[in-house]
């Protein structure tokens, strides 16, 4: 696609329920990253993925996170049993190769836990 | 934990002035990667500008330049001729340069208003 697309724009949704938060790089990109910003606070790393190696899980905050790409392009993130603190914009970004030439951003999803 | 630290969490700047961002890093390593981005209230960050850390000279572009002082770990974001469009959330973040990990760390961001 033209842009890294991400769905849903906002979701809202009741404290320990599941959500899945989808990812839809550009074209041929094959670095996908996950990044959550709280309220007033900056971009916080939660996952990397680069082609066909390990992803980088270093930045997911419990077991309840979770994310896969299938065949090298769309990412899901999913988090179980969700709490209020979850409740933050999910941005996913794209990049050609490495990301130090700097990555092309989603519009993120805008999610609330009530 | 290596930080990026932005001390101004706003800015204000009267339209076709000029206004610096602040922002401070820690880092361990010589060779790194910095950045600007720009978030507006659409979310999607935007790349603004892009410094390699060997090299010395400012990266510019357009309206858009920095002041790295490497010695001092500082990356400061100059705009001149504000205009209406600038305002927004700006972010400087700073990059690792082993192939491999490319994660960014962000500071937590600069609201930058733009006085008509």
């Amino acid at each position: 696609g033209a842009g890294v697309s991400q769905s849903p724009s906002n979701k809202v949704t009741e404290k320990g329920k599941d959500v899945e938060l989808r990812c839809d790089p550009i074209s041929g990109h094959t670095a996908l990253y996950w990044y959550r910003q709280s309220l007033g606070q900056g971009l916080e790393f939660l996952i990397y993925f680069q082609g066909n190696s390990a992803p980088d899980k270093s930045g997911l905050p419990s077991d309840r996170f979770s994310a896969e790409r299938t065949g090298g392009s769309v990412s899901t993130l999913t988090i179980q049993r969700t709490q209020q603190e979850d409740s933050a914009v999910y941005l996913c970004a794209s990049s050609s190769k490495t990301g130090l030439y700097g990555y092309t951003f989603g519009s993120g999803t805008r999610l609330t836990v009530v | 934990a290596q930080t990026v630290t932005q001390s101004q969490p706003e800015m204000s700047v009267q339209e076709a002035e000029t206004v610096t961002l602040s922002c401070t890093y820690d880092t361990s390593e010589s060779d790194y990667y910095l950045f600007w981005y720009k978030q507006p209230p659409s979310r999607q960050m935007i790349l603004v500008i892009r410094q390699e850390a060997y090299k010395q000279q400012n990266a510019t572009e357009n309206r858009f330049s920095v002041n790295f002082q490497k010695a001092a770990k500082s990356f400061s974001l100059k705009i001149s001729d504000s205009q209406l469009g600038d305002a927004a959330m700006y972010f400087c973040a700073r990059g690792r340069s082993n192939f491999g990990n490319e994660k960014l760390t962000f500071g937590t961001g600069t609201r930058l208003t733009i006085i008509p």
